[in-house]
């Protein structure tokens, strides 16, 4: 596709159940990042995956996260046990390779924990 | 660590009148940084960024942005702003050096032009 593309666009789950949140990142862009942001804050960093090097996965905020990037493509953020504080939306974006490249941003995940 | 201030949460501005929305960072060694624009309800788009050589980085929309490495800033700037300028700003920064890849961003600052 164009751009970076993320499902679904909004979420809403019970406290205590497991969601997945999908990217579609542009095709031949080998980096891919997830970041949370939350009312009124930043961008927090939540892990960064770069071909088929071991993933960082510095900003994972607890063990309940956790992400899988299958074939150097499409990316799957995992959050289980959902708890309120969860709540935000979720972006993410790839890139070519290159410290100096710039990021290309999805839309986004909006996820409530109710 | 690298690291980002936005020194102002909003910014309000007249339309026609030039604006600029403040950064400053933090970063062993040389930077990348730029500028994102995020509009309600949008992921961010991309702006402009600094690499290398002339300090001034002109980027989409008519906006630009100075880099100065002795105050450590990229401030960034438009000549006259336009009602449709206003959005959440992002400004964020990047080391150098092997492995550096993680793009670490500000708080945003809400710039609100006003008719």
């Amino acid at each position: 596709g164009a751009g970076v593309s993320q499902s679904p666009s909004n979420k809403v789950t019970e406290k205590g159940k497991d969601v997945e949140l999908r990217c579609d990142p542009i095709s031949g862009h080998t980096a891919l990042y997830w970041y949370r942001q939350s009312l009124g804050q930043g961008l927090e960093f939540l892990i960064y995956f770069q071909g088929n090097s071991a993933p960082d996965k510095s900003g994972l905020p607890s063990d309940r996260f956790s992400a899988e990037r299958t074939g150097g493509s499409v990316s799957t953020l995992t959050i289980q046990r959902t708890q309120q504080e969860d709540s935000a939306v979720y972006l993410c974006a790839s890139s070519t390779r290159g410290e100096n490249t710039e990021a290309f941003f999805g839309q986004g995940t909006r996820l409530t924990v109710v | 660590a690298q690291s980002v201030a936005q020194p102002e949460d909003q910014v309000n501005v007249a339309e026609g009148n030039p604006l600029t929305v403040k950064c400053t960072y933090s970063v062993s060694g040389n930077p990348y940084l730029f500028w994102y624009v995020q509009y309600p309800n949008r992921g961010l788009q991309f702006l402009l960024k600094y690499i290398t050589g002339d300090n001034l980085v002109k980027g989409s929309y008519g906006f630009e942005a100075e880099f100065n490495k002795s105050q450590t800033s990229f401030h960034l700037k438009k000549p006259s702003a336009l009602v449709s300028d206003s959005a959440l700003y992002f400004c964020a920064v990047r080391g150098r050096g092997a492995g550096s890849y993680q793009l670490t961003f500000g708080k945003g600052t809400k710039l609100s032009v006003i008719p």
